[in-house]
């Protein structure tokens, strides 16, 4: 069983700013992470894959980088539409399982 | 346009049998894997299981191994998750989600990269 850490749990953030956020995994699972975007009373969408790529339609102030244990999800320049909830996925092992979550919030 | 369109939300009582369904439209839905995530209310995403509707094959996260039993019928292009005797804790948001495609072996080890907007289920006396 892979044990997941994402932090951190609540991010309190101002339009503009640059956030991160972490996902840790107890073993290494090469690029198999997948970052998704929740908003309120909303669907999660799928955000980045291959712990790297950007899905389609997606804006490029999101990025993804990592591999092995060690994961962040960068949000360059927050803006409004940014204000949810994010979770990291890892597809690596039986049962794919996705982090605690972190809201991001306006500070 | 790809989509899942989620059968709407429910309201049970404990003992009752439920099965929610999932249709998939906009591509070939015998080729992609489909999965079921819970959420119970302000809480997280918990990934259940997934079926693959070409064959039927199907995997349950331990967690939900004989909770409940997904499905599919490939000539109306619905997946189904559904229990045979709800409790109150089983009150939550459930989506379902296509696995991205791949090919080769272990697809079911895939994102979810298209999701349905969800079927509310509450569980009460």
């Amino acid at each position: 069983v892979i044990w997941m850490t994402q932090s951190p749990s609540l991010l309190s953030a101002s339009t503009g700013d640059r956030v991160t956020i972490s996902c840790r995994m107890s073993q290494g699972i090469s690029s198999y992470l997948a970052w998704y975007q929740q908003k309120p009373g909303k669907a999660p969408e799928l955000l980045i894959y291959a712990a790297s790529t950007l899905q389609s339609g997606v804006p490029s102030r999101f990025s993804g980088s990592g591999s092995g244990t060690d994961f962040t999800l960068t949000i360059s320049c927050l803006q409004s539409e940014d204000f949810a909830t994010y979770y990291c996925q890892q597809y690596y092992s039986f049962p794919p399982k996705f982090g605690q979550g972190t809201k991001v919030e306006i500070k | 346009e790809v989509q899942l369109v989620q059968s709407g939300a429910e309201v049970k009582k404990p003992g009752e049998s439920l099965k929610i369904s999932c249709k998939g439209s906009g591509y070939s839905f015998t080729s992609y894997w489909i999965g079921w995530v819970r959420q119970m209310p302000g809480k997280g995403l918990e990934w259940m299981g997934i079926i693959y509707p070409g064959d039927s094959d199907t995997r349950y996260s331990p967690s939900f191994q004989g909770q409940v039993t997904i499905s599919a019928d490939k000539s109306i292009s619905t997946a189904y998750l559904q229990w045979s005797s709800l409790k109150a804790s089983d009150t939550a948001m459930y989506y379902c989600a296509r696995l991205s495609y791949c090919s080769g072996g272990s697809c079911y080890l895939h994102y979810m990269d298209v999701w349905g907007k969800g079927t509310t289920v509450t569980v009460s006396s």
